[in-house]
């Protein structure tokens, strides 16, 4: 059993639409979750950090983790085509400066 | 700007030779980082240093070497043992301190074999 669990998808919504991508791990030493955002042939870059239950919102995107059922997910409203990109969840915490990212979701915004 | 820099942006490599793959930050963090990328497979950790002239084997190390013989650089080699190099690689730094370690991500390069 992997560690982080992500659907890869691909997963295709129309603009406007409220989108939810969902990461599941195994070990409940996990205290960090992150999201990562990356565009095509670029390198990842830092969307939503979190480091306990609940809700974290900014902007457009709200990160929301549940430590009883080791489940993290990330809504994105009102979805732009600029949105289109892979999400990758990330965490960490049982070891110094190490993460175990999830497969990564690829999301395409169609207008 | 402060950022991190990743040369070439793709590398060609035949087979039999070793190529290096450049990664320099100018953001003064201490810990810095190698991972491979390929299609469905999300990141896997090659290597990581906390501390200049010490590093770690991460996941995925056979085939691959590196040094950190300064804070600013950490370049990954890709010998020809590794028998299966075309990937996206991906190198990133972070802050070393407390378990809260954000890591930020270079460009990228992409290694294709001849």
């Amino acid at each position: 059993q992997k560690e982080v669990e992500q659907d890869p998808g691909p997963l295709s919504v129309p603009e406007g639409a409220i989108v939810s991508l969902n990461c599941t791990y195994s070990n409940s030493a996990f205290q960090y979750f992150m999201w990562y955002r990356q565009y095509s042939r670029k390198g990842p870059e830092l969307l939503m950090y979190t480091y306990s239950s609940g809700n974290k919102e900014d902007g457009r995107f709200t990160a929301q983790v549940d430590k009883s059922s080791k489940y993290i997910s990330l809504f994105i409203r009102d979805s732009q085509p600029s949105d289109s990109a892979t999400y990758l969840c990330a965490i960490g915490g049982t070891s110094y400066g190490k993460l175990t990212f999830g497969q990564g979701t690829i999301l395409t915004v169609h207008p | 700007d402060g950022g991190i820099t990743q040369s070439p942006k793709y590398l060609f490599r035949k087979e039999g030779q070793n190529v290096t793959l450049s990664c320099e930050q100018n953001l003064n963090h201490d810990a810095m980082y190698w991972y491979r990328q390929d299609p469905g497979q999300g990141l896997r950790l090659i290597y990581y240093s906390q501390i200049v002239n010490d590093f770690q084997k991460g996941d995925i190390a056979e085939g691959y070497s590196v040094s950190r013989e300064k804070k600013e650089s950490f370049p990954l080699t890709v010998t020809s043992a590794q028998k299966n190099p075309t990937a996206f690689y991906l190198c990133a730094s972070s802050i070393v301190g407390s378990l809260q370690e954000t890591q930020y991500f270079g460009p990228g390069t992409r290694l294709l074999v001849l």
